[in-house]
């Protein structure tokens, strides 16, 4: 399986802060990556595939970059609806649609 | 509306047997690809397997081949995820959901590939 690292783990920030979480994979996945958001009691949901492709009805303050075995998510000016926890996936493996442990964003 | 509707939380002495679902509405449920997501508390979003409803053709993690079988009826437009024994180890929240982008042999086909429909998930609780 391709092994998948988020970093941090959690942050706390403020309504208003840009964010950024990075995810690396333990081979090159190409553009092979999609970023979730998870809220408690919810199903995730997708926010950007591709790496960097902003999933429609997504809101444009989130971003995705990267290829090869490094990506980042950036949220720019934090909504009080963003505190989650946002996990990064390969999609470059089938079935094994490994994911990255999570980073859980909370209030400051 | 696409929808994914799964079946009820679940409690159960290890050794049960256990069957979920996931049943589909909205959309020509036999032409596209769905996926089984665990979720153990506190942890990140394992696939475990993925079945074509057109013709049953599934593929799983190799975590899971053996552990769990997947299928589906498209008569009835419903997949499964069942378990013949189940273990404490099973507890976990497990989801379906639709996915894009995966083709023919069951790989995706370009990077545009993402569940863009998911159930709401059911929970699993294995307990004695």
């Amino acid at each position: 399986d391709i092994q998948m690292t988020q970093s941090p783990s959690s942050l706390s920030a403020s309504v208003g802060d840009s964010v950024t979480i990075a995810c690396r994979t333990s081979e090159n996945i190409k553009t092979y990556l999609n970023w979730y958001q998870h809220k408690p009691g919810k199903a995730p949901e997708v926010l950007i595939y591709g790496a960097s492709i902003l999933k429609s009805g997504a809101p444009s303050r989130f971003s995705g970059s990267g290829s090869g075995t490094d990506f980042t998510l950036t949220i720019t000016s934090l909504q009080p609806e963003d505190f989650a926890t946002y996990y990064c996936q390969q999609t470059y493996r089938s079935p094994s649609f490994t994911s990255g442990p999570g980073t859980k964003v909370d209030f400051k | 509306e696409v929808q994914l509707v799964q079946s009820g939380a679940e409690v159960k002495k290890p050794g049960e047997s256990l069957k979920i679902s996931c049943k589909g509405s909205g959309y020509s449920f036999s032409n596209y690809w769905i996926g089984w997501v665990r979720q153990m508390p506190g942890k990140g979003l394992e696939w475990m397997g993925i079945i074509y409803p057109g013709d049953s053709d599934t593929k799983y993690s190799p975590s899971f081949q053996g552990q769990v079988t997947i299928s589906a009826d498209r008569s009835i437009r419903t997949a499964y995820l069942q378990w013949t024994s189940v273990k404490a180890s099973d507890s976990a929240m497990y989801y379906c959901a639709r996915h894009l982008g995966i083709g023919d042999w069951g790989y995706c086909s370009s990077p545009t590939c993402y569940p863009d429909t998911w159930g709401q998930g059911t929970l699993v609780t294995v307990s004695s």
